[in-house]
């Protein structure tokens, strides 16, 4: 079964506004990862925050992680229509080489 | 730099038929995994290989088998394919587990089985 769910399945923004997703997860975890999937390609890295970590940046991408509430959210600042995409959160386990997947959250940002 | 490659690209199976999904990556890495994506359901793990020369059972292995023929190529293959194995399959890789382990996607292969 899947490990982490993200929230809400799908969101609709205008260009300029911020986008946040969430993602709750159950057990413990070595790192948490966000990837976007773009309509009938494969997955992009987005960015990686480890589980000893509270916060990372990465342009306009920010990730927050709480390993007391399982969760972790993922916000897009001054979305642009190219951000319409799906974004998944991965979690992966310490000693395990796999990651486990949500479902994922659909973004569109209308012009 | 291609990074990693499926073939192919698309493809139509009856029931019952066999076909083998390829997949090659060229950065190195490690270990290599195949998922499915389905409507709804997000990526599940099929079988992954965490070194050349191992192969494991993931979520979804079930009418599948793997092959990690050398540390660039791990290929998929159903043998007597259903209409429960239409689905999107994905081929990922990375350099290693736990902090290493950001995966990279293969573009896809869309199978229908009739």
């Amino acid at each position: 079964s899947q490990q982490g769910e993200e929230d809400p399945q799908a969101l609709s923004i205008q260009e300029g506004e911020n986008a946040t997703m969430n993602c709750s997860y159950k057990t413990s975890i070595n790192n948490l990862q966000w990837y976007r999937q773009n309509s009938g390609r494969g997955l992009v890295h987005l960015i990686l925050i480890r589980s000893n970590e509270r916060e990372k940046h990465s342009g306009r991408l920010r990730v927050t992680l709480d390993t007391s509430k399982k969760s972790s959210s993922l916000l897009i600042t001054a979305s642009r229509a190219a951000d319409t995409a799906s974004y998944f959160c991965a979690t992966g386990n310490s000693g395990y080489s796999t990651l486990t997947f949500g479902k994922g959250t659909m973004l569109l940002v209308s012009p | 730099n291609a990074g990693v490659t499926q073939t192919p690209k698309f493809q139509v199976l009856k029931t019952g038929q066999s076909m083998t999904l390829q997949c090659a990556q060229d950065m190195n890495h490690n270990s290599m995994y195949w998922y499915r994506q389905d409507p709804g359901m997000g990526l599940r793990l099929i079988y992954y290989s965490a070194s050349e020369g191992t192969t494991d059972k993931g979520e979804v292995p079930n009418g599948y088998n793997v092959s990690r023929l050398n540390k660039r190529e791990f290929s998929l293959r159903l043998e007597s394919a259903a209409p429960s194995q239409t689905s999107v399959y994905f081929c990922a890789s990375s350099e290693a587990g736990g902090a290493k382990n950001i995966q990279y996607f293969g573009a896809g292969t869309r199978l229908s089985v009739l």
